[in-house]
């Protein structure tokens, strides 16, 4: 049973261009959530999708980053007109629907370079 | 609203030594989880422990131990007999006051290097 799968792993994008996440959750989990690290930071929430819903998309900046879960294929966390400062690593987290208390695993993370 | 607070930035020990990492936590809410997550320098999140609010039991496993205290709003993580292996960045959370979303809440991180 794979784990989450997050791709790529590395990325890196000339500011202005844009930069799209993947996150293929759990066999059998239908919740997916995305976390940001800033440098030297902790985990920041930034939203919690369903299949073909977003459910509380209140940690996303207001522009420019966009989120989906589609009924097929992986959820994409997609950031247009990169800045330096979405240079960060991204991790996916997907649960089942029975437990959404945070037990959830968490994927190895996209590590995002704006230069 | 919910927050984390760990206090260490970074701890440096011997290996050998016993290591406790601090986790202070604030929220309004009566039931919430609590979790350890490891993060190794290849940079993906180690799941440690998740414990309910409720069970106020101190957990052991192997040479990991964790004390939860209620009346200090404290989760604390000991290493006992530290490796090299054991060097990581150390994440304390906590969940969401509504079961039905989930979130968690990360505290800055304790950054933990065991010398040989």
């Amino acid at each position: 049973n794979a784990g989450v799968m997050q791709n790529p792993r590395h990325l890196v994008r000339r500011r202005g261009q844009e930069a799209r996440l993947r996150c293929s959750p759990m066999k059998g989990h239908s919740h997916v959530y995305w976390y940001r690290q800033l440098p030297e930071e902790g985990l920041k929430f930034m939203v919690y999708l369903q299949k073909e819903n977003i459910i509380d998309e209140s940690g996303m900046p207001k522009e420019r980053f966009s989120a989906e879960f589609p009924k097929e294929g992986p959820s994409i966390l997609r950031i247009q007109q990169v800045v330096r400062g979405d240079s960060a690593a991204y991790f996916c987290a997907s649960s089942p629907p029975a437990d959404r208390n945070g037990g959830y695993t968490f994927g190895s993370g996209t590590r995002l370079t704006v230069v | 609203a919910q927050k984390v607070t760990q206090a260490q930035t970074e701890i440096s020990v011997v290996e050998k030594e016993d290591v406790t990492l601090d986790c202070v936590y604030e929220t309004r809410d009566t039931t919430y989880y609590l979790f350890w997550y490891k993060q190794p320098p290849s940079g993906e999140l180690v799941f440690l422990i998740r414990r309910n609010s409720f069970d106020e039991q101190n957990e052991i496993s192997g040479r990991y131990s964790w004390n939860f205290q209620k009346s200090t709003s404290s989760f604390n993580f000991t290493i006992t007999a530290s490796q090299v292996v054991d060097s990581a960045v150390y994440f304390c959370a906590l969940s969401d006051p509504s079961s039905t979303l989930g979130r968690l809440y990360f505290g800055r991180g304790t950054q933990l290097t065991v010398w040989p």
